[in-house]
């Protein structure tokens, strides 16, 4: 089955401990995407890649790190995190990044304490 | 500066009416407009993509509409179901150097009511 999968799905951490949060899809697509999702905000991007070791910060990068060492998988690295990245966090991918429809993984609750 | 904003924020129908959610952008320049549906909890789907020569898309009992000329789309939900109960995101590309840019809208919350 052709998707996008996260790890893990929730997540409640504390301050300052550095955590990563796993992307993989199995579509051989070369674009993929980070996005984190608050109250009342639309969708923002916080990294993207065009392709492997290709990566580009988004709109929102502060306070995260991404690697692109293989096609399909695109971790997210938060060093130190804190509280203001409790989010909602989405990983997606697509064929190509224009007229593309990207696909969305499950999502991943982080709470961070 | 680039925008996407929806209306209304929430809505709620009974089973089997019609709705229309509407989208104003002012994403230039413009690439294409997405419509997504997410149910809660989960990532968002596709329901259409449009380009800037088209003006209908249809998908099943969804279908979306672009004015490329006012910068507004709208996504109509014909015989509505308690399944459509869900967030409508859209989502305009805009190109610019070296690639494009994604601005995502807050989202229309859709409530369908037996």
């Amino acid at each position: 089955e052709a998707q996008v999968t996260q790890n893990p799905r929730y997540l409640i951490t504390v301050t300052g401990k550095k955590l990563t949060v796993t992307c993989s899809q199995n579509m051989n697509h070369e674009y993929m995407s980070w996005y984190r999702q608050d109250p009342g905000l639309g969708l923002r991007q916080i990294y993207y890649s065009m392709n492997v070791e290709v990566t580009d910060k988004g709109d929102v990068p502060e306070g995260y790190k991404v690697s692109r060492k293989e096609k399909r998988n695109f971790p997210l690295i938060l060093e130190s995190p804190s509280p203001n990245q409790t989010s909602l966090y989405f990983c997606a991918s697509s064929p190509g990044q224009y007229e593309d429809t990207q696909y969305f993984g499950p999502g991943t609750r982080l709470t961070v304490l | 500066k680039n925008q996407v904003e929806q209306s209304p924020q929430s809505l709620i129908i009974l089973e089997g009416k019609n709705c229309t959610l509407q989208c104003n952008y002012t994403v230039s320049p413009f690439s294409n407009l997405r419509w997504y549906k997410q149910d809660t909890g989960r990532g968002p789907v596709s329901l259409t993509i449009m380009t800037f020569s088209e003006n209908t898309k249809s998908n099943g009992r969804y279908t979306a509409t672009l004015d490329a000329d006012t910068k507004q789309s709208s996504l109509h939900i014909t015989a509505s179901q308690l399944s459509d109960s869900a967030s409508y995101i859209c989502v305009v590309s805009a190109k610019r150097t070296g690639g494009f840019k994604t601005i995502f809208g807050a989202g229309t919350r859709l409530f369908v009511k037996a």
